[in-house]
């Protein structure tokens, strides 16, 4: 299973953007990178999903290099609202056809008024 | 669209004794997942149903934990006798298609004492 490698922690005033990278140097072929949120006392959320170069959706862009080896979390404004453990996962394609996520550690983003 | 359900959102129990969790995942979701946290450790896989099969136990820590899915619908996951190491959140998970995106409960918080 490929590992993720991600600050433990990050602070951030209101109003900037937040890049929270990973590092996933044996990532595989099959491997998607899903990116979630979770708030204390729920359940993590995805944010974003990617395979490759640039993803974007509503809430947040998602930046992957030609080699894979690495990603990118970026939130575009943060609000206080936005405090939560962002978690990083490599999912592996069994052979069953599903992806059997991986949990990290995740880093813990402070937003600071 | 309800969102995948847990019950119950806490319990506490003495060591020896049974416990019964519960999930409801997102209607039409064929594939439930099971995970837990333990305390101060990692989000760690515990099985996968494709409909009422189990795909994937892999994860499962031993023989106390039984997990069943009658009916394709909802699904329990027993700890029969539960251990003081048993504590900690236990969250569920279901998706569309096994490769898709999981949507994850806001968990169960098991005390063991």
């Amino acid at each position: 299973l490929a590992k993720t490698t991600q600050p433990i922690s990050m602070d951030s005033y209101e109003g900037q953007e937040v890049n929270i990278t990973c590092s996933h140097n044996n990532i595989a072929t099959n491997d998607y990178i899903t990116w979630y949120q979770q708030f204390p006392s729920q359940g993590p959320r995805f944010i974003i999903q990617g395979y490759k170069t640039k993803v974007t959706n509503e809430v947040a862009s998602l930046f992957i290099p030609a080699d894979r080896k690495s990603s990118t979390l970026s939130l575009p404004r943060v609000s206080l609202s936005d405090t939560a453990v962002y978690y990083c996962l490599v999912g592996v394609l069994h052979s069953g056809g599903y992806q059997k996520v991986t949990f990290g550690t995740g880093t813990k983003l402070q937003v600071i008024p | 669209e309800a969102g995948v359900t847990q019950f119950p959102s806490h319990s506490v129990i003495e060591k020896g004794q049974t416990v019964t969790l519960r999930c409801d995942p997102i209607s039409g979701h064929d594939n439930l997942y099971w995970y837990r946290r333990v305390m101060g450790k990692e989000i760690k896989f515990l099985l996968h149903f494709v409909k009422e099969s189990k795909q994937d136990e892999s994860g499962m820590p031993n023989n106390r934990f039984l997990a069943e899915r009658t009916g394709g619908t909802y699904s329990t996951l027993k700890v029969q006798p539960a251990e003081l190491e048993d504590s900690g959140v236990y969250f569920c998970a279901s998706s569309p298609r096994a490769e898709e995106t999981q949507y994850f409960g806001p968990g169960t918080r098991l005390l063991v004492l």
